[in-house]
């Protein structure tokens, strides 16, 4: 039974380049959410996404975006990379767009230097 | 928007003890609560939750109380043993028509045996 599964699990990449995460959810998950957590806090909101749509966005500049496709799986991209931008970035599937659990994937440890 | 504070973050305990983490929360529009595990270098992994219908919930070792009228919910954990060695974050789901949770700081708990 493949939980969330995320790609690739570490990164490194130069300030101002971009960068492209991806996520597949549980199978049977129709949504995925993406969060960003810094060393030693709590992840944040990114973005979620369910049936393709953007459903709700979080307190994050423009540079961050994301797409989910036919297959329920989905992308998160990052454009001119800041060092600020270094962070653990877990991405989360569930049944539905809300009141069902979140089960999230192992990150993508992402460090801009 | 929500605002979750979490309290202690950081506790140590002897094997066998109880620990309790506690939360509170300030949008009283918040319905779902999950209590997160995360290891060193592990995903976070959902370990109890608890919705805005019921005071009380048990797995085994783990309970999670809620009081709506406080704004208030804890984690406790009994006879604790080595293994339950993690961080663990509470978070709350604000009504937002999506699925977005807002994250604790975390509480690093320390079982010395």
């Amino acid at each position: 039974d493949a939980g969330v599964t995320q790609s690739p699990t570490h990164l490194i990449k130069t300030r101002g380049q971009q960068v492209t995460l991806r996520c597949s959810p549980i199978s049977g998950h129709k949504s995925v959410s993406w969060y960003q957590q810094v060393l030693g806090q709590g992840p944040q909101f990114i973005f979620q996404y369910y049936e393709k749509e953007e459903r709700g966005r979080g307190n994050f500049p423009d540079r961050f975006s994301a797409r989910q496709f036919p297959n329920y799986s989905s992308e998160l991209n990052v454009n001119a990379l800041l060092l600020g931008d270094s962070a653990l970035y877990l991405c989360a599937s569930s049944l539905w767009d809300r009141d069902t659990e979140a089960f999230f994937g192992q990150g993508t440890r992402l460090t801009v230097v | 928007g929500e605002n979750v504070e979490q309290h202690p973050s950081t506790l140590s305990v002897q094997e066998g003890d109880s620990a309790v983490i506690k939360c509170t929360y300030s949008d009283s529009a918040s319905n779902y609560f999950p209590w997160y595990k995360q290891e060193l270098g592990k995903r976070p992994q959902l370990i109890i939750d608890i919705r805005s219908n019921v005071g009380e919930k048990k797995d085994q070792r783990i309970a999670v109380t809620l009081n709506k009228t406080a704004k208030h919910f804890s984690l406790h954990i009994t006879e604790t043993q080595p293994e339950d060695s993690a961080v663990y974050f509470c978070a709350a789901r604000e009504d937002t028509g999506f699925q977005k949770l807002v994250f604790g700081t975390g509480t690093r708990l320390l079982v010395s045996p």
